[in-house]
């Protein structure tokens, strides 16, 4: 069955520095992967998309990257803020006929120091 | 503020007992997904309705069940709770479902339950 593997453990970077979080998935690649955000007690929100034809997709200073051949999706934050002090989630989603699932990584906590 | 509400907010029960959660959608999108989160098994797809009909389902117990009604807003029913039904209960909603009509899901503030 598919599998995600996110950081486990909590990245602390500086203000101002680029954050960069992993995701890395077995099997098959999905159609599509997706990054999301959530901050504590409340529902995860949408950052950015990318399909399997595309290598890299920007919003603003949001940057995800996907290979294939790795299996891998790298999610980039510039000129991080400590707003951005989240935890950052990856789903990838399966695409089975008209049914469409997603399946979600742990998680990777962020942390920006001011 | 996503679109899609969720009641109660916080529910305490305890073992043995039913409870029912409420979700809906964010005006005119037809699919609605349930999720489980708990802190050691992150974010766990439950089941999916598409304009009332189910239209997915993944790790959900056989104790549990949810249906879509013709307003489109749905309910999550829970049964002979257990301690380890214990979680933050999410709903979601997008506008499509096919995945060529792709579209992000927009998440419920999270209805937070307790069993004990």
């Amino acid at each position: 069955s598919q599998k995600i593997e996110q950081n486990s453990e909590a990245l602390n970077i500086q203000e101002g520095k680029t954050a960069t979080l992993t995701c890395n998935y077995t099997n098959y690649s999905p159609a599509y992967l997706q990054w999301y955000r959530q901050d504590p007690g409340r529902g995860p929100v949408f950052l950015l998309l990318i399909r399997e034809n595309e290598k890299e997709k920007r919003k603003e200073r949001l940057k995800v990257t996907f290979d294939t051949t790795l299996k891998q999706s790298l999610f980039h934050i510039t000129a991080s803020q400590p707003a951005d002090s989240a935890t950052y989630l990856c789903a990838l989603d399966m695409n089975a006929g008209n049914n469409r699932k997603l399946i979600w990584g742990l998680g990777t906590s962020l942390a920006v120091n001011p | 503020d996503s679109g899609v509400t969720q009641t109660p907010k916080h529910l305490i029960t305890a073992t043995g007992q039913r409870v029912t959660l409420r979700c809906s959608p964010r005006s005119g999108d037809l699919s609605v997904y349930w999720y489980q989160q708990s802190l050691d098994q992150g974010l766990q797809f439950l089941i999916q309705y598409y304009n009332g009909e189910e239209r997915a389902k993944g790790n959900i117990l056989e104790r549990f069940s949810a249906q879509q009604f013709p307003d489109l807003h749905s309910e999550l029913n829970l049964s002979s709770l257990e301690l380890g039904d214990s979680a933050l209960y999410f709903c979601a909603s997008s506008t499509s479902l096919l995945a060529a009509n792709y579209n992000e899901q927009f998440f419920g503030p999270g209805t937070r339950l307790t069993v004990l």
